[in-house]
């Protein structure tokens, strides 16, 4: 079935350091690839997107590539902030005629003044 | 536009007690869904109803839980009799069927269930 798998946390970084969190995922047919955010006290929103392999999901600095050949979508930003503390989700939708999300486990991020 | 609503926000009961939570969806949203969370865990998904049909539900436990969203609307899912590996957050979320809606998720504050 469907597994999608992304790094262990927590992660500690000082703010305006270079934040990578790897993401990969196994699944049948073409899914579409995702990262959830959930800042504390609040609901999942959806960060950023990819529906396609090479396609490039960005949003708030965030970004994150499909990369069909090693399975993975893992999320990138190049100056992280005190408000980017959050524990982020990586998650997959497989392909047409289910809308169900695969998540992984979450990675919780602490960036420290 | 006012998003996924879910009451209540926080639950303690004990074992063996019943609970239900409720969800309301975005306005428009055919398709709810509703996910468990147990802490440190990703969401999972528990059912998914396309107007008031069930789409899916192979990883509800049938024999304590139950959902329903009977005009298509809003949506409630109840636990009987609860147990303490029930303890989780319970998501709902919703999306829409217009072309491309249902790549994105909404997703609602959620109830916490502490079950003693």
């Amino acid at each position: 079935g469907d597994s999608v798998t992304q790094m262990e946390g927590p992660v500690t970084l000082s703010e305006e350091a270079f934040l990578t969190i790897n993401c990969t995922y196994t699944a049948t047919g073409y899914p579409s690839l995702f990262w959830y955010v959930q800042y504390p006290g609040e609901g999942l929103q959806l960060l950023l997107k990819a529906t396609k392999a090479d396609d490039k999901g960005s949003n708030k600095g965030f970004e994150a590539t499909y990369r069909k050949e090693t399975t993975s979508f893992h999320l990138e930003k190049g100056s992280v902030q005190v408000s980017d503390s959050a524990v982020y989700f990586c998650a997959l939708r497989s392909g047409a005629g289910s809308y169900q999300l695969t998540f992984g486990k979450g990675t919780k991020l602490s960036v420290i003044p | 536009e006012a998003g996924v609503a879910q009451s209540p926000r926080y639950k303690i009961i004990e074992k063996r007690q019943s609970v239900a939570f409720w969800c309301n969806p975005i306005s428009g949203h055919a398709t709810l869904y509703w996910y468990q969370q147990i802490l440190g865990q990703g969401p999972k998904l528990l059912i998914q109803f396309q107007n008031n049909g069930v789409v899916d539900d192979s990883q509800l436990p049938k024999d304590r839980f139950s959902a329903e969203r009977l005009k298509g609307v809003d949506s409630t899912l109840k636990i009987q009799p609860a147990k303490l590996e029930d303890s989780a957050v319970y998501l709902c979320a919703s999306s829409s069927a217009l072309a491309g809606g249902h790549n994105e998720q909404f997703f609602g504050p959620g109830t916490r269930l502490t079950v003693l």
